[in-house]
């Protein structure tokens, strides 16, 4: 299994152009979560899916949309990239949304000029 | 909300001394807490976690206290060794609650 994977890597934007990353996971999860990590700040929620087809925000959704059009995968958008929005992202999923481990994927490193 | 204040941010230590990192909690529902380690580069790891029916867990060098009273729990390391660096980030979530708070983490670092 591969676990959770993320694309891309890395990525450069210039202010105001979009992007959509990519989050899939083969483990059959129904909950998937999307954050992002800035220095001193910890891991925070942007938005989350509890399962096909649904959608809800996190702490700090503006400017970010999501969709979940298919279990396996979460896509999160950025229509009109910010400088603010230069972080490192990570997608995570569960088993079930209560009690249960997150798995992690390995991060988008994102860079807005 | 729930908010997880996690201390402190940074902790140097010397290979084979061992290591605590402390979170407070606010909310007295919370039963659920977590800890992940993340190496430089990668995504947060599960590495221990604990439920408020338990007041200790080990699992090798490894170990998470709780103390539901003062509503705080710990992470010890013992025997620490470098591929212990690390950020940790513990959490805390309730059962209903689709979303763990996380801690803003601490950055381990073992000294040869």
């Amino acid at each position: 299994n591969a676990g959770v994977t993320q694309t891309p890597k890395f990525r450069v934007l210039k202010t105001g152009q979009s992007m959509t990353l990519l989050c899939a996971q083969d483990m059959n999860h129904e909950y998937m979560y999307w954050y992002r990590q800035d220095p001193g700040m910890g891991l925070r929620l942007i938005h989350y899916s509890v399962g096909e087809g649904t959608t809800a925000k996190g702490e700090v959704p503006d400017g970010y949309n999501v969709s979940r059009l298919k279990k396996q995968n979460f896509l999160l958008g950025l229509e009109s990239a910010a400088p603010s929005q230069t972080s490192v992202y990570f997608c995570a999923s569960s088993r079930s949304g209560t009690q249960e481990t997150q798995y992690f994927g390995p991060g988008t490193r994102l860079l807005v000029l | 909300g729930e908010n997880v204040e996690q201390h402190p941010s940074t902790l140097s230590v010397q290979e084979g001394d061992s290591a605590v990192i402390k979170c407070t909690y606010s909310d007295s529902a919370s039963n659920y807490f977590p800890w992940y380690k993340q190496e430089l580069g990668k995504g947060p790891q599960l590495i221990i976690d604990i439920r408020s029916n338990v007041g200790e867990k080990k699992d090798q060098r490894i170990a998470v206290t709780l103390n539901k009273t003062a509503k705080h729990f710990s992470l010890h390391i013992t025997e620490t060794q470098p591929e212990d660096s690390a950020v940790y980030f513990c959490a805390a979530s309730k059962g209903g609650s689709y979303i763990p708070t996380f801690g803003r983490g601490t950055s381990l670092i073992v000294h040869p």
